[in-house]
């Protein structure tokens, strides 16, 4: 079965510095790997994704991950948080279900909590 | 970009009264639609999967009879919580798959939710 862990609940950074938002996977085949942020009462918007290629992984709002496979991680990156980033922070999995790729299997989410 | 809207986004409702949720598609065709819950603090809990045209998928534990799924056209997909209860008090989210089966990298687009209280 495909699933994804967030070790972490919750995350602390003061604004300015590094963010890292844990993932690792467990999957039978090619990992598709993607990260969303949730902010409250909202939907999920997509932050970025996995396929294939690169490791490094550039996304929306200066967010990148990094895919290692021999740890099976993808950790969510930020070199400089902002206040504005703290929000709820998903890691999810691609199944293939029947013929369709449309499933995703998330984490359990980490809350990210930058202060000024 | 694609854009999908969920209506309505709060809602409140009286215990063994009926509530639907609309979700649409508004700039693409949508064959695939997924309906997600969450509780508070929680991750996504896929209920169904809906297609087009045909019986939405429930996943397992889900109450096909309590939560009906309907999936008319290629832009709207509904979700219509019968005889609410308090315990249904929550926070539901649409999804759509645009294209036809999708591929692997297929982008995945949310509704912004809505909230269920149930009295």
């Amino acid at each position: 079965a495909q699933s994804v862990a967030q070790p972490e609940d919750q995350v602390n950074v003061a604004e300015g510095n590094p963010l890292t938002v844990k993932c690792t996977y467990s999957v039978s085949g090619n990992p598709y790997l993607f990260w969303y942020v949730q902010y409250p009462n909202r939907g999920l918007q997509f932050l970025l994704k996995y396929i294939t290629g690169d490791n490094l992984v550039k996304g929306s709002y200066g967010f990148e991950a990094e895919f290692n496979k021999s740890q099976t991680s993808f950790h969510l990156k930020k070199p400089s948080a902002l206040v504005s980033d703290s929000a709820l922070y998903f890691c999810a999995v691609r199944v293939l279900t029947g013929d369709s790729w449309g499933k995703l299997q998330f984490g359990a989410g980490t809350q990210v909590v930058v202060t000024p | 970009g694609a854009v999908v809207s969920q209506h309505p986004s709060r809602v409140i409702c009286k215990s063994g009264t009926s509530v639907k949720i609309e979700c649409r598609s508004l700039d693409f065709q949508a064959t695939t639609m997924f309906w997600y819950r969450q509780f508070p603090k929680q991750s996504l809990m896929l209920m169904a999967t809906s297609n087009e045209g045909s019986k939405a998928t429930y996943e397992q534990g889900v109450e096909k009879d309590k939560f009906l799924i309907n999936h008319a056209s290629l832009t709207l997909s509904t979700l219509t919580v019968t005889s609410a209860h308090p315990e249904d008090s929550s926070f539901y989210i649409c999804s759509a798959l645009a294209g036809a089966r999708g591929t692997y990298n297929s982008p995945l687009h949310f509704g912004n939710g809505t909230r269920l209280t149930v009295t």
